[in-house]
């Protein structure tokens, strides 16, 4: 089975900290991603990870980085928190495959609340 | 136009009906569609995907895809109360193994 953790399921946090969320993935998958879920507006790709020491901007990656310095491990990074980035965090990896079907496996995701 | 669009219900079924859930997405150079099913506070798991024109059943799950109409749809069969949840439609962009995902449709199952 597949397994993706996520390091803290709830998390809070003040404006203006630098917040570390982490994913570490069992299966040796090569892609990573970090997405935020909101309601109304589904999930949105904020960076990803297609090997070690490779990142690539998603659709939202203002306000964040990430590392990623071990296979299997990916870290989004907030430098400087702010409210408007209260959300779900949702980890996820796959192969890199051939064909356009690889299944995205998900962590457990992080709630995060910006106070 | 959102790239990826679903009606977000909530769409309300009896037990033991068909639930029919619609998703339709514009970028035409997409080549596969994924339907997860994500309970509230659970992160989303994959029912199933598909990539070729026509039907792909598994269970009492139904995909059908359309690329000419770009228009994917999931039906549930013998719909469980077990079976209330937000299913996220998903679509693989023309390049790489990134995903667009709909807003997703809340699905309720009255017993």
């Amino acid at each position: 089975d597949v397994k993706v953790t996520q390091s803290s399921r709830y998390l809070v946090k003040r404006t203006g900290e630098k917040v570390f969320l982490e994913c570490v993935q069992d299966m040796d998958h090569e892609n990573m991603f970090w997405y935020r879920q909101d309601p109304g507006l589904g999930l949105r790709l904020i960076y990803f990870s297609y090997d070690v020491k490779m990142k690539e901007k998603g659709d939202i990656p203002e306000g964040y980085s990430v590392s990623r310095e071990k296979k299997e491990r990916f870290s989004l990074i907030l430098e400087s928190a702010s409210t408007n980035q209260t959300s779900m965090y949702l980890c996820a990896s796959t192969l890199k495959g051939q064909g356009a079907t690889d299944t995205q496996y998900f962590g457990p995701g992080t709630r995060l609340t910006v106070l | 136009q959102k790239e990826v669009e679903q009606n977000s219900g909530p769409l309300s079924v009896p037990e033991g009906a068909i639930a029919s859930l619609n998703c339709t997405y514009s970028d035409r150079g997409s080549q596969s569609f994924f339907w997860y099913r994500q309970y509230s506070g659970k992160s989303p798991e994959l029912i199933m995907f598909i990539y070729s024109n026509g039907d792909k059943e598994d269970g009492r799950f139904t995909a059908q895809l359309n690329k000419a109409s770009q228009y994917v749809s999931l039906l549930i069969r013998d719909s469980q109360p077990s079976d209330s949840a937000t299913y996220l439609c998903a679509v693989n962009r023309a390049a790489g193994n990134k995903l667009t995902f709909g807003g997703g449709t809340r699905v309720l199952v009255k017993p």
